[in-house]
Order: C-alpha cells, then structure tokens, then sequence
C-alpha cells in the first residue's frame, strides 16, 4: 500500500539552527501538508501546498518557517532558526485531491536543545 | 502561561465489546469528517470518514455517525481487539480555496482489557 515516508525519523538540533524535514508524498497525490504535534497536545495544521505553492497556512507557519518542493518527488519542511518550542513530532502528509482522505507519513520527532 | 499537557480522557473496553468513541466538532461549516488512529510515536492513521450529506457510515468493524444538528461524531468499533488499543482523534474539514485544512479533536485513549 502507498505510504507517505518521512526523514530523518528523530533529529536532535542546537536552538538557533537550521533544519530541513523530508517527505516524499503518496506518487499520485497532488496536495501536501505539514502538522505537527507537541508531545501531549493536539495534531495541528502548518502549511498547505498545491501546485508548487502555500495555499492555507496557520499562525503557527511564520516566517521561520518555510516549504519547498524541489524535485518531483520530495516535499521539505524547513525550520530557519529553531527554538525550544519547536521541539514536536512533525508530520507530513498528502491526499490526492482537495476533499480526499489525506494520509499521514509516521513523523519525524524534533528535538531542540 | 505554562503550557500544559492535554489530559486525553480515556475509554476503557474489555476485549470482545463493542466501543463507541465521541467527537463534539466545532464548526457549522464542516463538510466533511475524519476518525484516526494514533498509536504512540506513530503518525495517524485513517480510518474511516463522513461527508456532511450523509449521517452513517460502515467500514470493516467500524462504523462512524455524524449528528450536524448537536455537532456530534462517534466512532463504533465492533468487537473490540487488543491491537485496537491507541488515541483515537477525529477532525474535520472545510473546504476553503484550494485547501484542505484539518482540525483535530483532542483525542479520546482506548484500552482494551484481554
């Protein structure tokens, strides 16, 4: 069955450092989001993408952040300079159409220190 | 203020029941609903949705309910099984522009007793 799968599966990261989180979305599937969740709360939505840009993006999704799909496969979450709070499980995910189920990749947990 | 830990509220099943697993969503505008499965340090997993024209769904041991006049979702599960056992969280859906945000509930725990 297709799965959406994500790099690395735990990243450790000094605060103040750039990080890049990699997903690579269901072949066929044309959306593609980034949520996250921190450990004890609620799954919540960053960023939408469709059609090589951001088409929803929460408060959450300020300019620290960043998305890029740089090839026709990868979708990237980049985190330009990190702080304590953005320590969370982030989750990538895509569906094939708006209103299509959309399926979660297994996550990669972030650690900043 | 300091941020605290969500407190999952926690159903507790003996193997063999039949579970029954309640949302209460927040916005009229919804269209349409979504129940995952959350086992821990794993990413949610689909497992069964609802549009608003409808008011019952059934999958594969599953069958999910949508009340729109109170707001409410549930989630049935059949014959509940030990690998059942995980946060289950529904959310929902408004399709705005080109998006296809979701909002997530927060979550109820399942456990099931052998």
């Amino acid at each position: 069955e297709p799965e959406v799968t994500q790099t690395p599966s735990h990243q450790v990261t000094q605060m103040g450092q750039e990080v890049i989180l990699r997903c690579v979305p269901i072949s066929n599937h044309l959306y593609f989001y980034w949520y996250r969740q921190i450990l004890g709360q609620k799954v919540e939505f960053l960023v939408s993408f469709y059609n090589n840009e951001i088409s929803e993006k929460s408060e959450i999704f300020d300019d620290q952040f960043s998305v890029e799909r740089p090839d026709g496969s990868n979708f990237t979450l980049k985190i330009r300079s990190t702080k304590l709070e953005d320590s969370a499980m982030y989750f990538c995910a895509s569906s094939e159409e708006v209103g299509n189920t959309i399926y979660f990749g297994e996550g990669s947990w972030l650690t900043v220190v | 203020g300091e941020s605290v830990g969500l407190h999952l509220p926690t159903l507790s099943v003996q193997e063999g029941d039949n579970s029954i697993i309640n949302c209460a969503y927040s916005n009229s505008a919804s269209d349409y609903f979504i129940w995952y499965k959350q086992e821990s340090g794993k990413g949610p997993q689909f497992i069964i949705d609802i549009r608003s024209n409808m008011d019952k769904r059934q999958g594969q041991r599953v069958t999910v309910l949508l009340n729109k006049t109170v707001k409410h979702l549930s989630l049935q599960i059949a014959a509940t099984q030990p690998g059942d056992s995980a946060v289950y969280f529904c959310a929902e859906n408004i399709y705005e522009n080109a998006g296809n945000m979701l909002t997530f509930g927060g979550g109820t725990r399942l456990m099931v007793k052998p």
